[in-house]
């Protein structure tokens, strides 16, 4: 069975810190691949995806993921995180021909000010 | 604008008083989904649908009914509730066969259940 692995649970840093939250996941075929974040007290917000191409992915506020397929990894990274990336970090897989998503169990961040 | 709507935000309710969560999107989605998120077990999945009057279990379906009478409306019934259903619950809904920009999920904001 597919399944999507978010190594911390638990990431504190402090301001201006680079980040990488780690994903991988258990699929031996063509995945699409999504990072979504949970503000506090909000729902899901899509922060970037990979269908195809360049494996560098950029999304919203300065974030980006990379795909490595031979690792089976989409990591998030953030070169100097802020204080309002506080969040519920949550990376999703679905296969091709498979409209479920896979959802990794999140990683929540704290950024200490 | 494009979005998920669900109501209540809030809801305490009894042990066994039958509630119902409604949900509702307005991007002409064929896939909705109900979804609850409690501490360390991130989203679990309850019930999907991937068109009108086509349900089917998620990961964690007992003590919940949905329906799918309307493409637009997905609606979480519970029948009996049980303070082990006092959680977080998210609906959301997607394109099947979307690819690149069009496709992902669109969640709504949230209903935060607490059953005593």
């Amino acid at each position: 069975a597919q399944s999507v692995s978010q190594h911390n649970h638990h990431v504190i840093l402090s301001e201006a810190a680079s980040l990488e939250l780690g994903c991988n996941y258990s699929y031996g075929g063509t995945v699409n691949l999504f990072w979504y974040v949970q503000y506090p007290g909000q729902h899901l917000q899509l922060l970037l995806k990979y269908f195809s191409g360049d494996p560098l992915v950029k999304g919203i506020k300065g974030f980006e993921a990379e795909f490595i397929k031979s690792k089976f990894s989409f990591n998030l990274r953030k070169p100097s995180v802020q204080w309002s990336d506080t969040a519920e970090y949550f990376c999703a897989v679905n296969a091709n021909s498979n409209y479920q998503l896979i959802w990794g169990a999140g990683t929540k961040l704290i950024i200490k000010p | 604008e494009a979005q998920v709507t669900q109501n209540p935000r809030y809801l305490i309710t009894v042990t066994g008083k039958k509630l119902t969560v409604t949900c509702s999107q307005n991007m002409n989605h064929e896939y909705m989904s109900w979804y609850r998120q409690d501490p360390g077990l991130g989203l679990r999945q309850i019930y999907y649908s991937m068109n009108v009057e086509v349900t089917d279990k998620g990961d964690v379906p007992e003590g919940y009914k949905v329906s799918r009478k309307e493409k637009r409306n997905f609606p979480l019934i519970l029948e009996s509730p049980s303070p082990n259903q006092t959680s977080l619950y998210f609906c959301a809904s997607s394109l099947i066969f979307g690819t690149g920009d069009n496709y992902g999920y669109t969640f709504g904001s949230g209903t935060r259940l607490t059953v005593v």
